[in-house]
């Protein structure tokens, strides 16, 4: 197992279009988060998963924005209508929660710019 | 209202100077701080976690410290290769979000 892995690296599109995301996470854990960077910034949290669950979505989401997670595997966001402001790196993180002690590990993200 | 503040935002040392990156948190109630490196380009890399006030942990050139308000990453004699941005994050009894700070960007001059 090599890690949370996220494709594609980097993703242009153009204002208006859709475009989707996807993330495997580490095989044996079972919660996933996405966040959203921008330069400068730490990243901010926007959705996590508890297997298949989608358990808490950031109030700041745009409804635009939709993440599903199919057997608890791997996990996909997707953006309609994107917008210049979408531009950012998203993030994939997952973890093994047992008990009270978590500990998030990411992937190397995905680069949107919208043109 | 920030929950986690990093300062300095911006650190630059000599190579061997030695320093500390600070992270203070505002809330009640931590459940766990993390400390992560990040490279441009990159996400996050886990460093640390620390779970209790007097807690230490250390690994290479790195030490992590937590109290009751804030924690520090200290860092001894640095390379050239450990020039990164430093976040924290933290992570509240209350909730399952992991809040991060602005990050420090850490530059070490040969």
């Amino acid at each position: 197992d090599t890690g949370v892995s996220q494709n594609p690296r980097h993703k242009i599109t153009k204002r208006g279009q859709n475009v989707t995301f996807r993330c495997d996470p580490i095989s044996e854990h079972n919660r996933l988060y996405w966040y959203r960077q921008t330069l400068g910034q730490g990243p901010e949290f926007l959705t996590y998963f508890q297997n298949e669950a989608q358990l808490e979505k950031s109030r700041l989401l745009s409804d635009r924005f939709s993440a599903e997670r199919p057997k608890g595997s791997f996990s996909t966001l997707e953006i309609q209508r994107t917008e210049q402001g979408d531009s950012a790196m998203y993030l994939c993180a997952s973890s093994l929660e047992t008990g009270m002690r978590e500990k998030l590990f990411f992937g190397s993200g995905t680069q949107l710019s919208v043109l | 209202e920030d929950q986690v503040t990093q300062s300095p935002e911006a650190l630059r040392l000599q190579e061997g100077e030695s320093s500390s990156l600070n992270c203070s948190y505002t809330v009640s109630g931590l459940r766990g701080l993390f400390w992560y490196r990040q490279d441009p380009g990159k996400g996050p890399e886990f460093l640390f976690t620390l779970y209790s006030a007097g807690e230490e942990k250390e690994k290479e050139r790195l030490k992590a410290t937590l109290t009751k308000k804030e924690s520090f990453l200290h860092i001894t004699a640095p390379k050239p290769e450990d020039s990164a941005t430093y976040l924290c994050a933290v992570q509240y009894y209350t909730g399952n979000q992991f809040y991060f700070g602005t990050g420090t960007s850490l530059t070490v001059i040969p």
